[in-house]
């Protein structure tokens, strides 16, 4: 499987606030996916970033509040713009593998806000 | 668009006992089927997964079967240990790996010593 990696691991932001986080692959992958798993629930997707083109965001999640950008196939960052209360979660990236068979996540970034 | 429901959310098993935790998704299209394990603090791990032409897979103690009819597949784990105890996750998507996962809500299992 990839090596996944993210920075920051953890993060306290104060609300209006933007933080970037970065996922950083050790393989070139064609898709990148972007989660939120808020306290005690469930991942719920965000975006697809793909390179060379806009991601592709899911219901309930815009382009003004998670910007992502993807410059190239081993790295991708997603922004947490204007930051409240209800933005704390674990933020996760996937890759599919090699032969795209699996997913695998990155450690993720544990977001507070206050 | 996908909708994967789990069942249940909590689960209590004595040790040596068996588990199983059950999913059903509402895309006709979804073909694959992984299963996710998260302890405490930690990413979700692939344990286990199933494609859309197999009707059951089994890797040691766990075990997972699908039935494209019903659209449910559910996760079995046998001769259960205090490290099963965790958070599990079943998924479902169109295209392997290459394509989004629709998450089921969790399940929470507890292996009681």
């Amino acid at each position: 499987s990839a090596v996944i990696s993210q920075k920051p691991s953890r993060d306290i932001c104060q609300r209006g606030t933007s933080l970037t986080i970065q996922c950083q692959v050790d393989s070139q992958v064609t898709m990148m996916f972007w989660y939120r798993q808020q306290p005690g629930q469930s991942l719920t997707l965000i975006a697809t970033a793909n390179q060379g083109s806009e991601a592709t965001y899911e219901s309930g999640f815009v382009i003004d509040k998670f910007p992502i950008s993807r410059p190239n196939l081993t790295f991708s960052t997603l922004t947490v713009s204007n930051m409240s209360p209800e933005d704390s979660s674990i933020y996760l990236c996937s890759v599919p593998s090699r032969t795209g068979d699996e997913q695998f996540f990155g450690p993720g970034t544990r977001l507070t806000v206050l | 668009g996908e909708n994967v429901e789990q069942h249940p959310s909590t689960l209590s098993v004595q040790e040596g006992d068996s588990a199983v935790i059950k999913c059903t998704y509402s895309d006709s299209a979804s073909n694959y089927f992984p299963w996710y394990k998260q302890e405490l603090g930690k990413r979700p791990q692939l344990i286990i997964d199933i494609r859309s032409n197999v009707g059951e897979k089994k890797d040691q103690r766990i075990a997972v079967t699908l039935n494209k009819t019903a659209k449910h597949f559910s996760l079995h784990i046998t001769e259960t240990q205090p490290e099963d105890s965790a958070v599990y996750f079943c998924a479902a998507s169109s295209h392997f790996g290459n394509e989004k996962l629709t998450f089921g809500t969790g399940t929470r299992l507890t292996i009681i010593p």
